[in-house]
Protein backbone atom coordinates (compact mmCIF):
# COMPACT_ATOMS: atom_id res chain seq x y z
CA UNK A 1 0.00 0.00 0.00
CA UNK A 2 1.33 3.67 -1.12
CA UNK A 3 1.25 5.81 1.84
CA UNK A 4 2.07 9.06 0.04
CA UNK A 5 0.74 10.00 -3.34
CA UNK A 6 1.96 13.27 -5.20
CA UNK A 7 0.48 14.84 -7.98
CA UNK A 8 0.94 15.60 -10.67
CA UNK A 9 3.06 12.23 -11.96
CA UNK A 10 4.51 14.27 -14.91
CA UNK A 11 4.77 18.01 -15.42
CA UNK A 12 6.46 19.83 -18.21
CA UNK A 13 6.79 24.01 -18.60
CA UNK A 14 9.26 25.89 -20.39
CA UNK A 15 11.58 28.01 -18.58
CA UNK A 16 10.72 30.81 -16.42
CA UNK A 17 7.40 29.54 -15.51
CA UNK A 18 6.14 28.44 -12.05
CA UNK A 19 5.08 25.21 -10.82
CA UNK A 20 3.85 23.36 -7.55
CA UNK A 21 3.99 19.42 -6.87
CA UNK A 22 1.64 18.02 -4.22
CA UNK A 23 2.37 15.39 -1.30
CA UNK A 24 -0.58 13.53 0.71
CA UNK A 25 -0.04 11.36 3.43
CA UNK A 26 -2.32 8.33 4.75
CA UNK A 27 -0.70 8.84 7.95
CA UNK A 28 1.64 11.13 9.75
CA UNK A 29 5.58 10.79 9.86
CA UNK A 30 7.60 12.01 11.96
CA UNK A 31 9.15 14.04 9.65
CA UNK A 32 8.96 14.41 6.18
CA UNK A 33 11.69 14.82 3.29
CA UNK A 34 11.81 16.19 -0.57
CA UNK A 35 14.59 14.51 -2.65
CA UNK A 36 15.79 15.67 -6.44
CA UNK A 37 16.73 12.47 -8.85
CA UNK A 38 18.80 13.19 -11.62
CA UNK A 39 18.90 10.06 -14.69
CA UNK A 40 21.92 7.75 -13.63
CA UNK A 41 22.02 9.50 -9.72
CA UNK A 42 20.65 8.49 -6.60
CA UNK A 43 18.25 11.13 -4.89
CA UNK A 44 19.50 14.29 -3.01
CA UNK A 45 18.02 15.61 -0.13
CA UNK A 46 16.27 18.95 -0.56
CA UNK A 47 14.15 19.64 2.55
CA UNK A 48 13.04 17.77 6.16
CA UNK A 49 10.16 19.52 7.29
CA UNK A 50 9.02 18.48 10.65
CA UNK A 51 6.45 20.92 12.18
CA UNK A 52 2.79 21.82 11.07
CA UNK A 53 1.95 24.86 9.19
CA UNK A 54 6.04 25.37 8.63
CA UNK A 55 7.22 27.06 5.84
CA UNK A 56 10.82 26.79 4.18
CA UNK A 57 12.15 28.58 1.24
CA UNK A 58 15.70 27.06 -0.83
CA UNK A 59 16.54 29.93 -3.29
CA UNK A 60 13.38 29.68 -5.93
CA UNK A 61 11.62 26.43 -3.88
CA UNK A 62 9.28 26.88 -1.02
CA UNK A 63 8.35 23.95 0.72
CA UNK A 64 4.99 23.52 3.43
CA UNK A 65 4.20 21.63 5.04
CA UNK A 66 0.01 21.11 6.27
CA UNK A 67 -1.25 21.99 9.58
CA UNK A 68 -1.88 18.39 10.22
CA UNK A 69 1.29 17.03 8.83
CA UNK A 70 0.25 14.92 6.14
CA UNK A 71 0.28 17.21 3.07
CA UNK A 72 3.31 18.97 1.96
CA UNK A 73 4.11 21.01 -1.42
CA UNK A 74 6.86 22.14 -3.22
CA UNK A 75 6.54 24.94 -5.31
CA UNK A 76 9.31 26.21 -7.86
CA UNK A 77 9.24 29.86 -9.10
CA UNK A 78 10.97 30.96 -12.01
CA UNK A 79 11.84 26.96 -13.32
CA UNK A 80 15.18 26.59 -14.78
CA UNK A 81 16.41 23.46 -17.22
CA UNK A 82 18.16 22.52 -14.13
CA UNK A 83 15.15 22.06 -11.81
CA UNK A 84 14.57 19.25 -14.16
CA UNK A 85 14.42 16.07 -12.33
CA UNK A 86 12.64 13.13 -10.52
CA UNK A 87 11.34 14.95 -6.78
CA UNK A 88 10.33 12.60 -4.34
CA UNK A 89 8.84 13.22 -1.01
CA UNK A 90 8.85 11.09 1.82
CA UNK A 91 7.94 10.15 5.16
CA UNK A 92 10.28 9.05 7.96
CA UNK A 93 10.04 7.20 10.94
CA UNK A 94 12.59 5.66 12.96
CA UNK A 95 15.17 6.58 10.24
CA UNK A 96 12.91 4.62 7.41
CA UNK A 97 11.98 6.40 4.57
CA UNK A 98 8.75 5.48 2.72
CA UNK A 99 8.57 7.55 -0.65
CA UNK A 100 5.81 8.31 -2.86
CA UNK A 101 5.65 7.98 -6.09
CA UNK A 102 7.34 10.88 -7.64
CA UNK A 103 7.12 13.45 -10.18
CA UNK A 104 8.66 13.95 -13.19
CA UNK A 105 9.34 17.33 -13.84
CA UNK A 106 10.94 18.91 -17.66
CA UNK A 107 12.01 22.33 -17.92
CA UNK A 108 12.29 23.22 -21.53
CA UNK A 109 14.17 26.21 -22.08
CA UNK B 1 27.72 14.58 4.60
CA UNK B 2 28.82 11.12 3.07
CA UNK B 3 29.82 10.15 -0.21
CA UNK B 4 28.48 6.98 -1.09
CA UNK B 5 30.02 4.50 -4.18
CA UNK B 6 28.64 1.28 -5.85
CA UNK B 7 30.01 -0.93 -7.84
CA UNK B 8 29.41 -2.57 -10.73
CA UNK B 9 27.06 0.43 -12.31
CA UNK B 10 25.48 -1.25 -14.12
CA UNK B 11 25.17 -5.44 -15.32
CA UNK B 12 23.40 -7.72 -17.62
CA UNK B 13 22.89 -11.05 -16.16
CA UNK B 14 21.85 -14.28 -16.75
CA UNK B 15 18.56 -16.04 -14.98
CA UNK B 16 19.66 -18.06 -12.26
CA UNK B 17 22.84 -16.45 -11.55
CA UNK B 18 23.90 -14.16 -8.87
CA UNK B 19 25.29 -10.82 -8.50
CA UNK B 20 26.32 -9.23 -5.60
CA UNK B 21 26.75 -5.24 -5.70
CA UNK B 22 29.38 -3.48 -3.24
CA UNK B 23 28.46 -0.16 -1.33
CA UNK B 24 31.27 1.76 0.23
CA UNK B 25 30.32 5.11 2.38
CA UNK B 26 33.48 8.00 2.58
CA UNK B 27 32.78 8.04 6.54
CA UNK B 28 31.44 6.24 9.01
CA UNK B 29 27.45 5.78 9.53
CA UNK B 30 25.55 4.64 11.72
CA UNK B 31 22.71 2.92 9.34
CA UNK B 32 22.78 1.80 5.75
CA UNK B 33 20.11 0.78 3.41
CA UNK B 34 19.46 -1.11 0.46
CA UNK B 35 16.42 0.29 -2.00
CA UNK B 36 14.91 -1.14 -4.84
CA UNK B 37 13.78 1.40 -7.61
CA UNK B 38 12.49 1.09 -11.59
CA UNK B 39 13.46 3.56 -13.46
CA UNK B 40 12.09 6.86 -13.17
CA UNK B 41 9.41 5.43 -10.42
CA UNK B 42 9.62 5.39 -7.02
CA UNK B 43 12.14 3.49 -4.13
CA UNK B 44 11.28 0.74 -2.51
CA UNK B 45 13.39 -0.14 0.57
CA UNK B 46 14.37 -3.53 0.93
CA UNK B 47 16.49 -3.85 3.86
CA UNK B 48 18.60 -2.40 6.92
CA UNK B 49 22.19 -3.79 6.59
CA UNK B 50 23.11 -3.78 10.58
CA UNK B 51 26.73 -3.99 11.54
CA UNK B 52 28.02 -7.15 13.31
CA UNK B 53 24.02 -8.51 12.91
CA UNK B 54 21.45 -9.94 10.17
CA UNK B 55 19.98 -7.27 8.15
CA UNK B 56 16.34 -6.56 8.99
CA UNK B 57 14.01 -6.82 5.99
CA UNK B 58 10.85 -5.18 5.12
CA UNK B 59 7.55 -7.20 3.74
CA UNK B 60 8.10 -8.83 0.91
CA UNK B 61 12.03 -9.45 1.02
CA UNK B 62 13.63 -12.13 2.24
CA UNK B 63 17.26 -13.01 2.90
CA UNK B 64 17.55 -16.15 1.09
CA UNK B 65 17.03 -13.66 -1.97
CA UNK B 66 18.89 -10.71 -0.97
CA UNK B 67 21.61 -11.91 1.41
CA UNK B 68 23.53 -8.56 2.82
CA UNK B 69 26.33 -8.26 4.49
CA UNK B 70 27.93 -5.21 6.52
CA UNK B 71 31.13 -5.99 7.91
CA UNK B 72 32.17 -2.57 9.25
CA UNK B 73 30.65 1.15 9.32
CA UNK B 74 31.66 2.08 5.98
CA UNK B 75 30.83 -0.84 3.59
CA UNK B 76 28.06 -3.04 2.82
CA UNK B 77 27.00 -5.47 0.10
CA UNK B 78 23.27 -6.80 -1.48
CA UNK B 79 23.02 -10.00 -3.18
CA UNK B 80 20.37 -10.65 -6.13
CA UNK B 81 20.52 -14.21 -5.73
CA UNK B 82 18.84 -16.47 -8.67
CA UNK B 83 17.98 -14.32 -10.33
CA UNK B 84 15.01 -13.82 -12.38
CA UNK B 85 13.88 -11.16 -15.41
CA UNK B 86 11.29 -9.27 -12.67
CA UNK B 87 14.70 -8.58 -10.42
CA UNK B 88 15.75 -6.28 -13.26
CA UNK B 89 16.08 -2.97 -11.40
CA UNK B 90 17.96 0.12 -9.99
CA UNK B 91 19.44 -0.61 -6.33
CA UNK B 92 20.55 1.69 -4.28
CA UNK B 93 22.53 1.94 -1.21
CA UNK B 94 22.14 4.72 1.48
CA UNK B 95 24.03 5.69 4.44
CA UNK B 96 22.14 7.69 7.26
CA UNK B 97 24.14 10.89 8.55
CA UNK B 98 21.99 12.69 11.46
CA UNK B 99 19.03 13.24 9.85
CA UNK B 100 19.81 12.75 6.62
CA UNK B 101 20.35 9.57 4.08
CA UNK B 102 22.83 10.39 1.17
CA UNK B 103 22.60 7.28 -1.49
CA UNK B 104 24.70 6.03 -3.74
CA UNK B 105 24.72 6.27 -7.87
CA UNK B 106 22.53 2.83 -7.84
CA UNK B 107 23.27 -0.17 -9.40
CA UNK B 108 21.38 -0.80 -13.06
CA UNK B 109 20.85 -4.39 -13.52
CA UNK B 110 19.55 -6.30 -16.29
CA UNK B 111 18.46 -10.16 -16.34
CA UNK B 112 17.87 -11.88 -19.55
Amino acid sequence: TQLLEQSPQFLSIQEGENLTVYCNSSSVFSSLQWYRQEPGEGPVLLVTVVTGGEVKKLKRLTFQFGDARKDSSLHITAAQPGDTGLYLCAGVDDYKLSFGAGTTVTVRA
Amino acid sequence: SAVISQKPSRDICQRGTSLTIQCQVDSQVTMMFWYRQQPGQSLTLIATANQGSEATYESGFVIDKFPISRPNLTFSTLTVSNMSPEDSSIYLCSGQVQTAQYFGPGTRLLVL
